[in-house]
This record gives C-alpha cells, sequence and structure tokens, in this order.
C-alpha cells in the first residue's frame, strides 16, 4: 500500500462546476500538505500549501485537510476549461528531513 | 526573478550510454530535488541536494547520481541506460531548505531508444 493514494482519473466535468479532488494517506506523522497542478508538458506548481486541519482558501481553491481521517482535499468552484491539469498532492514531516511524499496525480478535464 | 532552468529540454540517447542533465535553481536557492516522472509510476523522488550535500535519497539504484555546486547548480547523471529510464527528469528548488514553496522546471525530457 502507498504512503499516499490519489485517484489518477481522468475526472471529467463540465464548465462551471465545483470540483473536488481527494487524497489519502496513512502516517499520522505527515504535517504539512500541499497541492500541486501541471499543465502537459510543464512542470508542476506550486498551488496551495497548508499545515493544520481546517479549510485554506485561495480565490476559487479551497484546500481542506482532515487529519483525523488522514484525508485531504482541493476543491475548485466555477471550474474553467485552463484549470484541465494533472493535480498532485504532497506532504511531508519534519523529522522525515523534509522529504516530501506524492501522490500519483488526478487528471482533470474541464468540458467547455 | 528567472525561473529553475533545465537542460536540455529533450534527449534521445541509446540503452547503454550514459547521461547528464543540469539544472539551475532560482538565485538564491540552496535545495535542488530531482524526480523522475512516467504514466505509470508517477513522480518519483530521486535525491535532494542542500548545500553541496545529498540530504535525501529515494530508492533508485546507484546508476542515479547527483551533484550540487556552490553555487547552487545541480547535475544529474544517469549511467548504462535503460529503456526503462525513458522518462521526463525534473528539478525542483526552494529557498528555505525544505520542500515547502517548490518550484519546478520545464523537465527535461529523456527518451532511451
Amino acid at each position: 500500500q502507498k504512503e499516499v493514494e490519489q485517484d489518477p482519473g481522468p475526472l471529467s466535468v463540465p464548465e462551471g462546476a465545483i470540483v473536488s479532488l481527494n487524497c489519502t494517506y496513512s502516517n499520522s506523522a505527515f504535517q504539512y500538505f500541499m497541492w500541486y497542478r501541471q499543465y502537459s508538458r510543464k512542470g508542476p506548481e506550486l498551488l496551495m500549501y497548508t499545515y493544520s486541519s481546517g479549510n485554506k482558501e485561495d480565490g476559487r481553491f479551497t484546500a481542506q485537510v482532515d487529519k483525523s481521517s488522514k484525508y485531504i482535499s482541493l476543491f475548485i468552484r466555477d471550474s474553467q476549461p485552463s484549470d484541465s491539469a494533472t493535480y498532485l498532492c504532497a506532504m511531508f514531516y519534519v523529522d522525515s528531513n523534509y522529504q516530501l511524499i506524492w501522490g500519483a496525480g488526478t487528471k482533470l478535464i474541464i468540458k467547455p | 526573478k528567472a525561473g529553475v532552468t533545465q537542460t536540455p529540454r529533450y534527449l534521445i540517447k541509446t540503452r547503454g550510454q550514459q547521461v547528464t542533465l543540469s539544472c539551475s535553481p532560482i538565485s538564491g536557492h540552496r535545495s535542488v530535488s530531482w524526480y523522475q516522472q512516467t504514466p505509470g509510476q508517477g513522480l518519483q523522488f530521486l535525491f535532494e541536494y542542500f548545500s553541496e550535500t545529498q540530504r535525501n535519497k529515494g530508492n533508485f539504484p546507484g546508476r542515479f547520481s547527483g551533484r550540487q555546486f556552490s553555487n547552487s547548480r545541480s547535475e544529474m547523471n544517469v549511467s548504462t541506460l535503460e529503456l526503462g529510464d525513458s522518462a521526463l527528469y525534473l528539478c525542483a528548488s526552494s529557498s528555505r531548505g525544505t520542500n515547502t514553496e517548490a518550484f519546478f522546471g520545464q523537465g527535461t525530457r529523456l527518451t532511451v531508444v
């Protein structure tokens, strides 16, 4: 079993829909959680970075962390075709020497 | 501010050859991490260098090696290339010596034939 599980998709939704992307993890030591977006033929770019349980909002994006359930989510409101990309979750804990553990990435397709 | 620069962008090599990839991090960043990305395995961590020292290492064979120079530029070398080494190799740099807020380059797409 992988430390971080993420459904690879693809997830296809109509433009304007609310998108929910999720990752589950098995190691309760993870402290920091990130979401990256990767367009085709590009490197990943950081979207959201959270530490504590709860919600963090940035524009149309909301990151949610539930440490008790070992579950993190990224919500995208009013989705746009330009949001079509692969979304990767990543996490680490300080005692691991900051090594990031990655999910497999979910391919998201927003249909106009 | 210039981003992370990886060279070359594309590379075709033959089985058995060796290859060296280069990464120039964002100015002031001291941490450089290397990743291999394939459709089947996703993003796999290779190693991280911080101030010229390898700080973390993933589960890759010894054919994969790296180094970091005093100006924080990093190189990754793969010897005795195998077909399975065909992948996108990504470099990420970070300013605080952690993997938070890592900035990625465009990657080097290596094809082994």
